[in-house]
This record gives structure tokens, C-alpha cells and sequence, in this order.
């Protein structure tokens, strides 16, 4: 069954520097996504992506954040300079269509990421 | 702005028994809802999705969630649970536009035989 995979699955970083949360979604899905959670909170929405652009983002996501699709197969998230407060669970999901409502959107396991 | 309240942040049931886990939420209008479980080490799993029709939905693994209006609740239950079960619950509703899904903090299911 295809699904979606995320590495690393725990990620350390100084304060301050940069990371990239790497996702695989599955192959012929077309919307992208990445959602967080900060340990004993809401999972919150990040960021929507589609055709090599941002479809929607949240108050989060601010200049610090950026995703891209590099290449066919890969989605990707970076944190251009981490502070403490980005500490969390990072999921990235994917679906097929846009409406969450007919188009169930598949999570990866997630990254953990922990700034120090 | 939608937002989604499950208050029970653990669970504990015996193998077995029944479970109701609860989730109200705020939308302004006809919400679509969602219940998602992880697994330890797994992703988010679509269980079930309500969003017209009957109140009452069916999911996989034996769950099933009932849409009340008028308590704006969304409550996931299982007649009899396995230990399988064991696993993080989170509700979820989406706007009627777009794709992005707000969540609840997520309700920890723990069973005991």
C-alpha cells in the first residue's frame, strides 16, 4: 500500500541554524501539506502546496518557513534559522485532490524535531 | 475560525468494553469532521469522515462517529475494543472550501487487559 514517508525521523538542531524536513508523498497525489505539533498541543496546518506553489498558509508560516519541490518525488520544509519555540512533531501529508471532504489526505509518521 | 475541542486528553478502557471518545467543535457552517488515529511510529489514518446524510458514519476497525448539530459534537465510539486499539485519536473539521484540516490536542487511548 503506498504511503508517505519523512526523514529523518528525529532531527537536532542548534538554535539558529537551518533544517530540511525531507517527504515523500504518495506518487500520483498532487496536493502537498505540512502540519506540526508541539508536544501536548493541537496538530496545527502549516502550509498547502500545489503545481509548485503555495495554495494556503497559516499565521505559522511565516518568512523563516519555506517549502519546495525539488524534484518528482520529493516535498520538502525548511526552518531558515530554528528558534527554541520550533520545537515540535512536523507532518507532511498528501492527497489527490484539493477538498479535504473527498480527498483523504495521508500523513507520514513524522519528524521530530527538537532545537537546542 | 473553526476550532476543535476533544477533552479528554487519556483514555483508559478495559479489553472488551465500549468507548466513546469526545469531540465538539466550532464552525460557523455545515462542518465537514474527520477522526484520524496514529500508532505509535505510524502517520495520521483516516478512520471515518462525515460531512452529509446520515448522522451516523462507519469507519474502519469497527469505529463508528455520530454527528450531533445541536451539541456540535462528533463523538468516535467502538462497541468492544481490542488492545490493538491503543493509539492517539485526533478529530479534525475542515472548511467547505480548501484543504486545510484544524485539529484537536488529540485524545491518548490506553487498554488494558
Amino acid at each position: 500500500e503506498p504511503e508517505v514517508t519523512q526523514t529523518p525521523s528525529h532531527q537536532v538542531t542548534q538554535m539558529g541554524q537551518e533544517v530540511i524536513l525531507r517527504c515523500v508523498p504518495i506518487s500520483n497525489h498532487l496536493y502537498f501539506y505540512w502540519y506540526r505539533q508541539i508536544l501536548g498541543q493541537k496538530v496545527e496546518f502549516l502550509v498547502s502546496f500545489y503545481n509548485n506553489e503555495i495554495s494556503e498558509k497559516s499565521e505559522i508560516f511565516d518568512d523563516q518557513f519555506s517549502v519546495e519541490r525539488p524534484d518528482g518525488s520529493n516535498f520538502t520544509l525548511k526552518i531558515r534559522s530554528t528558534k527554541l519555540e520550533d520545537s515540535a512533531m512536523y507532518f507532511c501529508a498528501s492527497s489527490a485532490g484539493e477538498l479535504a471532504v473527498y480527498n483523504e489526505q495521508f500523513f507520514g509518521p513524522g519528524t521530530r524535531l527538537t532545537v537546542l | 475560525a473553526q476550532s476543535v475541542t476533544q477533552p479528554d486528553i487519556h483514555i483508559t478502557v478495559s479489553e472488551g468494553a465500549s468507548l466513546e471518545l469526545r469531540c465538539n467543535y466550532s464552525y460557523g457552517a455545515t462542518p465537514y469532521l474527520f477522526w484520524y488515529v496514529q500508532s505509535p511510529g505510524q502517520g495520521l489514518q483516516l478512520l471515518l469522515k462525515y460531512f452529509s446524510g446520515d448522522t451516523l458514519v462507519q469507519g474502519i476497525k469497527g469505529f463508528e462517529a455520530e454527528f450531533k448539530r445541536s451539541q456540535s459534537s462528533f463523538n468516535l465510539r467502538k462497541p468492544s475494543v481490542h488492545w490493538s486499539d491503543a493509539a492517539e485519536y485526533f478529530c479534525a473539521v475542515g472548511a467547505s472550501h480548501g484543504n486545510k484540516l484544524v485539529f484537536g490536542a488529540g485524545t491518548i487511548l490506553r487498554v488494558k487487559s
